[in-house]
């Protein structure tokens, strides 16, 4: 089955202590995206990548870090999470082109910083 | 800077009735836009991608038009049903980054 794998699903953790989300996709894409989703502000994008060692900045970048060393997976790092970067988070993945490629998404990781 | 906007907010319909939900967007060098359902605490769901070349998609009783020049899509739901409840959401592709809009929440009542 084409899905996008996101762990984990819920996560609360302190302020400062290093976490990875990690997003997997088995569609072969090459572009993958993470956004946040918070309330009243809808979903911003965080990073993307158009395919492997291929990253670059989304609207909401600061206190994020991303890495794309294999096509399949685009993990998500929080050096010193704060509790501002509570929020929903989805990883995406499509193929990458002009064509009508259809974005396909996770189902969510539900963060806490406390 | 690339906005996206969305109107109504929110809507409440009795059940059966045909809706209009509206996505605006500033800059009009799009690749696609993209239309989504997300339920409560839940993923997106891909509803319709419409082509910066095409004037329409459709699937099933979802119409989705786009006008590329004056910024504009709409989604038309035809004889909603409670099922239907959800948030809608438009997203536009610009080729290396996506932006989506805030939403339309829409509760069609039995």
């Amino acid at each position: 089955e084409a899905q996008v794998t996101q762990n984990p699903r819920y996560l609360i953790t302190v302020t400062g202590k290093k976490l990875t989300v990690t997003c997997s996709q088995n569609m072969n894409h090459e572009y993958m995206s993470w956004y946040r989703q918070d309330p009243g502000l809808g979903l911003r994008q965080i990073y993307y990548s158009m395919n492997v060692e291929v990253t670059d900045k989304g609207d909401v970048p600061e206190g994020y870090k991303v890495s794309r060393k294999e096509k399949r997976n685009f993990p998500l790092i929080l050096e010193s999470p704060s509790p501002n970067q509570t929020s929903l988070y989805f990883c995406a993945s499509r193929r990458h082109g002009t064509g009508a490629y259809e974005q396909y998404f996770g189902p969510g990781t539900r963060l806490t910083v406390t | 800077k690339q906005e996206v906007t969305q109107i109504p907010a929110a809507l409440s319909v009795p059940e059966g009735e045909n809706l209009v939900l509206n996505c605006s967007f500033t800059d009009s060098a799009i690749y696609n836009l993209q239309w989504f359902r997300q339920d409560p605490g839940k993923g997106l769901t891909s509803l319709l991608l419409i082509q910066s070349s095409q004037r329409e998609q459709t699937s099933g009783r979802l119409n989705a038009s786009l006008d590329k020049s004056s910024g504009r899509s709409t989604l038309y739901i035809a004889a909603s049903q409670p099922g239907d409840s959800a948030t809608y959401l438009c997203a536009v592709n610009y080729g290396q980054n996506f932006v989506f809009g805030p939403g339309t929440r829409l509760s069609v009542l039995p």
